[in-house]
């Protein structure tokens, strides 16, 4: 069975830190795993998503993450924070057999300290 | 090419009514997924569908919740005889095939209050 685990439901970093947020997945076979975004009511709108190849996988509006076999782990990163980066983050795991339905993190709310 | 649709965006309900939840997958899409989130928590599956059929369903509660995707038409989600606990954000996403790995397409969501 798939799932992740998301560490920390609430961070906060000051305007131009680090973003670090952390996913961690257990899977059975080679995971394909997912960032999504989602704004206050809005639906998920996805940042990057890793299935084969480079490990290092770059999204949209800045932020990258890293495929880490050895620590199972997918953790998203952008170097400088923005405000418009306030929102709620959630990292998610493709299913091995059947549909495709995603196992999704219980999501990390990053707020921006200007 | 417009995203995903889902209506209403804000649904009330009384105990014991019936909601229907509507969907409608990006162009060209035939693959619908159904999630809930219910508050602080992350999305749950519920139930995969193609295009008049029932893929996968092994995350629907067995009484009160039904989906369906006709050949036409959205795909509709309905939960009879709600109760308070059905208060949840329920999100639709599409995708153009159903190969792992494809990414999902969502809609805004519709967020279901039971009074």
């Amino acid at each position: 069975a798939q799932s992740v685990t998301q560490l920390g439901s609430h961070v906060s970093v000051s305007e131009g830190a680090l973003v670090l947020l952390r996913c961690n997945y257990s899977s059975s076979v080679p995971p394909y795993l997912f960032w999504y975004v989602q704004y206050p009511n809005q639906g998920l709108q996805l940042l990057l998503k890793y299935t084969t190849g480079a490990t290092l996988v770059k999204g949209i509006n800045g932020f990258e993450a890293e495929f880490k076999k050895s620590e199972t782990s997918f953790h998203l990163t952008k170097p400088s924070a923005h405000m418009s980066d306030a929102a709620e983050y959630f990292c998610a795991v493709s299913a091995i057999s059947g549909g495709n339905q995603f196992y999704f993190g219980t999501g990390t709310s990053l707020t921006v300290i200007p | 090419n417009a995203g995903v649709m889902q209506n209403p965006r804000h649904l009330v309900r009384r105990r014991g009514q019936e909601a229907r939840l509507r969907c409608s997958p990006m162009k060209g899409h035939s693959h619908v997924y159904w999630y809930r989130q219910l508050p602080e928590e992350g999305l749950k599956f519920m139930v995969y569908l193609q295009k008049e059929n029932i893929i996968d369903e092994s995350g629907m509660p067995k009484e009160r919740f039904s989906a369906e995707f006709p050949k036409e038409g959205p795909s509709i989600l309905r939960i009879q005889q709600v109760v308070r606990g059905d208060s949840a954000a329920y999100f639709c996403a599409s995708s153009p095939q159903s190969g792992r790995g494809e990414t999902q397409y969502f809609g805004p969501g519709t967020r279901l209050l039971v009074l």
